[in-house]
């Protein structure tokens, strides 16, 4: 059963314009939420994250909104550039835990920015 | 945030034969976690490796299967024993940040692993 969900395989997006990355979740408990992104042969690397006391983080073009009554969250990245073409991932953990958990992840956005 | 480097960043293996996994951090870290990403799916945790105590999987994953050794705080190995096809995936090791990042995780460039 999949916690943390990214419906959308793929994204294309002009550069320039906003690219709006997607994800839902299903289990309540989590309560800290990673955007990585990921670029073919490497490993991913942490972008931005919020906690489930904000509904918004920022991070100069990179923003992450919280809408915890839906549980869903989303990614905006404004404007978009084609370094920004790499795979994303969603991701949640439960901070109550301690950290000792590893993190539970999404399948992953492909965003394609288009010159 | 930690370096990691991880060995082999690719092999094709042949059904039937073992491969271990190598990660090495550039600092003492308690807590080492391992994934697995088959083609098209998500990063699945495997197991947490801690120094000086047995690896603690996640549903589905065993140790016969995949035994993880952790003999200090900047190693450990990941062992595939046994491989079919369906363990053709990236591995990828990663650990926790310290102080203000220990929420994150900060992860090597992965071992794609063929196996045919």
């Amino acid at each position: 059963d999949q916690q943390v969900k990214q419906n959308s395989p793929s994204l294309s997006v002009q550069e320039g314009r906003i690219s709006i990355l997607n994800c839902d979740y299903t289990n309540s408990m989590f309560d800290y939420f990673l955007w990585y992104k990921k670029y073919p042969a490497e490993g991913p690397t942490f972008l931005i994250s919020i906690s489930s006391i904000k509904d918004k983080n920022e991070d100069g073009r990179f923003t992450v909104f919280l809408n915890k009554s839906a549980k869903h969250l989303s990614l905006h990245i404004v404007p978009s550039q084609p370094g920004d073409s790499a795979v994303y991932f969603c991701a949640a953990s439960v901070l109550g835990k301690g950290g000792a958990d590893g993190l539970t992840f999404g399948k992953g956005t492909h965003l394609i920015i288009q010159p | 945030s930690a370096v990691i480097s991880q060995k082999p960043s690719r092999d094709i293996c042949q059904r039937g034969t073992s491969l271990t996994i190598q990660c090495q951090v550039d600092s003492q870290v308690t807590m080492m976690f391992w994934y697995r990403q088959q083609p098209g799916q998500s990063l699945t945790l495997i197991a947490t490796a801690n120094q000086g105590s047995e690896a603690t999987y996640e549903s589905g994953f065993v140790i016969d299967k995949f035994p993880i050794s952790r003999p200090n705080l900047t190693f450990s190995t990941l062992t595939v024993s046994n491989m079919s096809p369906e363990d053709s995936s990236i591995y990828l090791c990663s650990v926790r940040g310290q102080g203000a990042g220990a929420n994150v995780l900060t992860f090597g460039a992965g071992s794609r692993l063929t196996v045919l």
